[in-house]
């Protein structure tokens, strides 16, 4: 099973600011994922990401997928309390999804 | 309303005493699968299902059983729970297992504690 690094593990940030986490990976994925959890619920999907090079935008959130399909990034632009949560990031392999560790993202007000 | 449902949400334990936890999903997706949840550890899959009556094992399956034997319903079952299965699982179906654009839904979790 190929495995998915994410970093920061945990990050805490002021309302307003701009952050970054990223996923990565030594091996190619044909496409990724990225979810958000809320506590006391399921993952659910945020995007794919399918060709190299790839950027996706969902409002405030920018999504970029590596020009190799080894690593991905999410951007979050002047990040509000609502955004706190756990981001995971997902590979497909086959018929599975491999999923990073997450990463805790904690907007203060 | 398209969701997955799982039962119980909460459950306490012991070593030993066979469970079930049940899972069901309403959008008439071929594929179902498991996970354990673990601090620092992600996501880990324990058994998936492309259909009924096709299971294959996952990362995690040493101590776990699954049974497909309608296309809505996918149970866990932990015929001999330890304290080491002791985590939050979640259960998710989708519809193109593989597929690029595939999206997995997932249900509200369980949390297990085996004492």
């Amino acid at each position: 099973t190929q495995l998915l690094e994410q970093s920061p593990q945990f990050l805490s940030i002021q309302e307003g600011e701009n952050l970054t986490v990223y996923c990565n990976s030594s091996s190619v994925f044909s496409s990724l994922q990225w979810y958000r959890q809320e506590p006391g619920e399921g993952p659910v999907l945020l995007v794919t990401v399918v060709t190299g090079g790839e950027v996706k935008k969902l409002k405030r959130l920018t999504f970029q997928f590596g020009d190799a399909r080894k690593d991905s990034s999410l951007h979050i632009t002047a990040a509000q309390p609502g955004d706190t949560g756990l981001y995971l990031c997902a590979g497909a392999e086959g018929n599975k999804l491999v999923f990073g560790a997450g990463t805790i993202l904690r907007v203060k007000s | 309303e398209a969701q997955v449902t799982q039962n119980p949400r909460y459950l306490i334990t012991v070593t030993g005493k066979k469970l079930t936890v049940t899972c069901s999903q309403n959008m008439n997706h071929e594929y179902m699968s498991w996970y354990r949840q673990d601090p620092g550890l992600g996501l880990r899959q324990i058994y998936y299902s492309m259909n009924v009556e096709v299971t294959d094992k996952g990362d995690v399956p040493e101590g776990y059983k699954v049974s497909r034997k309608e296309k809505r319903n996918f149970p866990l079952i932990l015929e001999s729970p330890s304290p080491n299965q002791t985590s939050l699982y979640f259960c998710a179906s989708s519809l193109y297992p593989g597929a690029n654009t595939d999206t997995q839904y997932f249900g509200p979790g369980t949390r297990l504690t085996v004492l």
